[in-house]
């Protein structure tokens, strides 16, 4: 079945460098969704993307869509301890929901 | 107002035994999701109801059901529990509209003994 890898698996950087993490899928998707769960924590929803290169930023966090609509990826520019959680893209087809396999980022202050 | 509330917040299981959880959704909200999440396999979708009817589902086995009842709380049942059930249950709630942000409970710890 289709699974969204997500990549790398864990991250750590110091406070103040710059984070990415990146959504694949082997087919093509029609929308995704990215959210960030704190440890301890449930899943919160941070951003939608439905079109082919859609760009969409949130303050020092870019979200982008690939032209294929195939993957995606998440930059966080000069981490702060409050980045610190686990990345997870999300996306839907047919009638299956699919949870990317998430980015767990450690920020070292 | 209110969050996505899910009930209970904890609970301990023996194999063979079943057990109900529970999923108030935020008002207004017609779609409840519920997920299974573990160290190993990551966020798995199990299925969403909407408007009382099971509309999309994942691949579990038969043992894991749920039901939604008129004002959108949904209930998911787990029969025969095995140790492999393990995990934090999560239920997420929304608009229903296809793509809508998902709103997520603080989930149910099930523990299988």
């Amino acid at each position: 079945g289709q699974q969204v890898m997500q990549i790398p698996q864990y991250q750590h950087v110091q406070e103040g460098e710059d984070f990415t993490t990146y959504c694949n899928s082997s087919t093509t998707l029609s929308n995704i969704q990215w959210y960030k769960q704190r440890p301890g924590g449930h899943p919160v929803f941070l951003i939608q993307l439905v079109k082919s290169g859609e760009v969409k930023k949130q303050k020092r966090l870019t979200f982008q869509f690939g032209e294929a609509k195939k993957n995606s990826s998440l930059h966080i520019t000069a981490t702060q301890t409050t980045d610190v959680g686990t990345y997870f893209c999300w996306s839907n087809t047919g009638n299956q929901f699919y949870f990317g396999t998430g980015t767990s980022l450690t920020v070292i202050p | 107002k209110a969050g996505v509330t899910q009930t209970p917040r904890y609970l301990i299981k023996t194999r063979g035994q079943q057990v109900t959880l529970s999923c108030s959704p935020i008002s207004g909200h017609r779609s409840v999701s519920w997920y299974q999440q573990t160290p190993g396999q990551g966020l798995q979708f199990l299925f969403e109801y909407f408007s009382e009817t099971q509309r999309n589902k994942g691949n579990f086995p038969g043992r894991f059901s749920g039901r939604q009842f008129s004002n959108s709380r949904s209930e998911m049942n787990v029969s025969t529990l095995e140790l492999g059930d393990s995990a934090l249950y999560l239920c997420a709630s929304s608009l229903g509209l296809r793509d809508q942000p998902q709103h997520f409970g603080d989930g149910t710890r099930l523990s299988i003994l």
